[in-house]
């Protein structure tokens, strides 16, 4: 299996620009997250999606950002305008989801945003 | 509201000795914990995970982790450290009904001296 798949890799956007980091997760997996990682602030849950549909959006910093997930096998995360606060590594991870147990999230190797 | 303190920023140790890593959670009620782990520009990679049962679960790569709840920790220690366990290392916890939240710890930057 190829594991979560993640584009880019790396992104250098200037602010104001519109930003857009996709993910691909494992094929079967029914649970899709959005993680953000700066050294100030950790790793953060930005939303999580279930069977497509956004089950918690909680952690979505603001209206700049939204994500997208039209179909099992791709999402996208959007930040428009982007800011330099916005620069971090942004993770996506996917898990089988559906059950009580906790299943195992997989990570993706994560996008590196730099906005100038 | 949940939380996992990881009292150590950076700990630096010998290869071949032993390791432990404190992680400490606030909740009321036995969450779901884990372990990853980040190596550098990478993602980050389940090393165990505990739910129920036996308190002292084994996980990959020789780690393994005690879940003791009157201490409300998780610590995750390895009997002999190698030079390619260097990483950051993350614990986290998930309520159990938050369909797959994970709430994280600050981690803890491992350094590994020859």
């Amino acid at each position: 299996d190829a594991g979560v798949i993640q584009s880019p890799r790396h992104e250098v956007t200037e602010m104001g620009q519109e930003v857009t980091l996709r993910c691909k997760p494992i094929s079967g997996h029914n649970s899709l997250f959005w993680y953000r990682q700066t050294m100030m602030r950790g790793l953060e849950l930005l939303i999580y999606f279930n069977n497509n549909v956004p089950i918690d959006d909680s952690g979505m910093p603001e209206d700049r950002f939204s994500a997208k997930m039209p179909n099992a096998s791709f999402s996208t995360l959007k930040i428009q305008p982007s800011e330099p606060r916005d620069s971090a590594v942004y993770f996506c991870a996917s898990s089988l989801g559906g059950t009580e147990i906790q299943e195992t999230q997989y990570f993706g190797p994560g996008t590196r945003l730099l906005v100038l | 509201a949940q939380s996992v303190t990881q009292p150590d920023i950076h700990i630096t140790v010998s290869e071949g000795a032993s390791l432990e890593l404190r992680c400490n959670y606030s909740y009321g009620a036995t969450p779901y914990l884990f372990w990853y782990v980040q190596s550098p520009g990478q993602g980050l990679q389940l090393l165990l995970k505990y739910f129920s049962g036996d308190t002292l679960v084994q996980g990959i790569k020789g780690f393994e982790a005690e879940f003791k709840r009157s201490q409300s920790s998780f610590n995750l220690r390895k009997p002999s450290v190698h030079w390619s366990d260097a990483a950051e290392y993350f614990c986290a916890v998930e309520r159990g009904n938050q369909g797959g939240k994970l709430i994280f710890g600050q981690g803890t930057e491992l350094s590994v001296k020859p």
